[in-house]
């Protein structure tokens, strides 16, 4: 079982909400773990969107708008992103990642998000 | 401006070995640790190593323990990633990306190196 688990698509409309999942392996407890979000576009490297462990330790990617969330849903071990205000622009690849055992880095499979 | 920049791309023969390079300017190179990050054509991130251009400490995934080096050379503000015992599974783009030291702030990134390994 992956240690960090991605839906691989996602669709949603203009000016709705989108939530996006990162699921921790069971016996990693998402309450220990800050999860990082990247964001990549066809064609460009990956982008730092937010990180997130509580509403006390977060921090938002440099020139991200705050329609860009973090937050977390214990009851699924999970990470989540909210997209807020969904716009074209916002069609890409999201990526979580998390640090590991404390040694090394994991990234999610990654979503692809449809904004249609 | 921050920018990572990386080296060309390359094709190389199975079983050989290949080496990116990653020039930071813009910043003070000793202050941010460099990780290395692979992308297959159509697949996801794929994290490799990381290295503090400070201390010179490394950390690697084990997949690539044992075929992977890092380096760097301070007078350049240059970060090199070497993989040895190439296999057409290592053809991939690859990036470096800076980060302060313990924390997955990824901020910025080179535009990746493209690596084809073909006979």
């Amino acid at each position: 079982q992956a240690v960090v688990t991605q839906p691989s698509s996602l669709s949603a409309s203009p000016g709705a909400s989108a939530s996006l999942t990162c699921t921790l392996r069971s016996g990693i407890n998402v309450d220990t773990y800050k999860i990082y979000w990247f964001q990549q576009k066809p064609g460009s490297p990956p982008r730092f969107l937010l990180k997130y462990k509580s509403d006390s330790d977060k921090r938002q990617g440099s020139g991200v708008p705050s329609r860009f969330s973090g937050s977390k849903d214990a009851s699924a071990n999970a990470g989540i992103l909210l997209i807020s205000g969904l716009q074209s622009e916002d069609e890409a690849d999201y990526y979580c990642m998390i640090w590991h055992n404390s040694a090394y880095w994991v990234f999610g499979g990654g979503t692809k998000l449809t904004v249609l | 401006q921050v920018q990572l920049v990386q080296s060309g791309a390359e094709v190389k023969m199975p079983g050989a070995s290949m080496k990116v390079s990653c020039k930071a300017s813009g910043y003070t190179f000793t202050n941010y640790d460099i990780n290395w990050v692979r992308q297959a054509a159509g697949q996801g991130l794929e994290w490799m190593g990381w290295m503090s251009p400070n201390s010179g400490d490394t950390g690697y995934a084990q997949k690539f323990q044992g075929r992977i080096t890092l380096t760097r050379d301070t007078s350049i503000s240059t970060a090199y990633m070497e993989l040895t015992s190439l296999t057409s599974e290592d053809t991939a783009l690859y990036y470096c990306a800076r980060n302060p030291p313990r924390t997955g702030d990824f901020d910025f990134w080179g535009q990746g190196a493209l690596v084809t390994v073909s006979s």
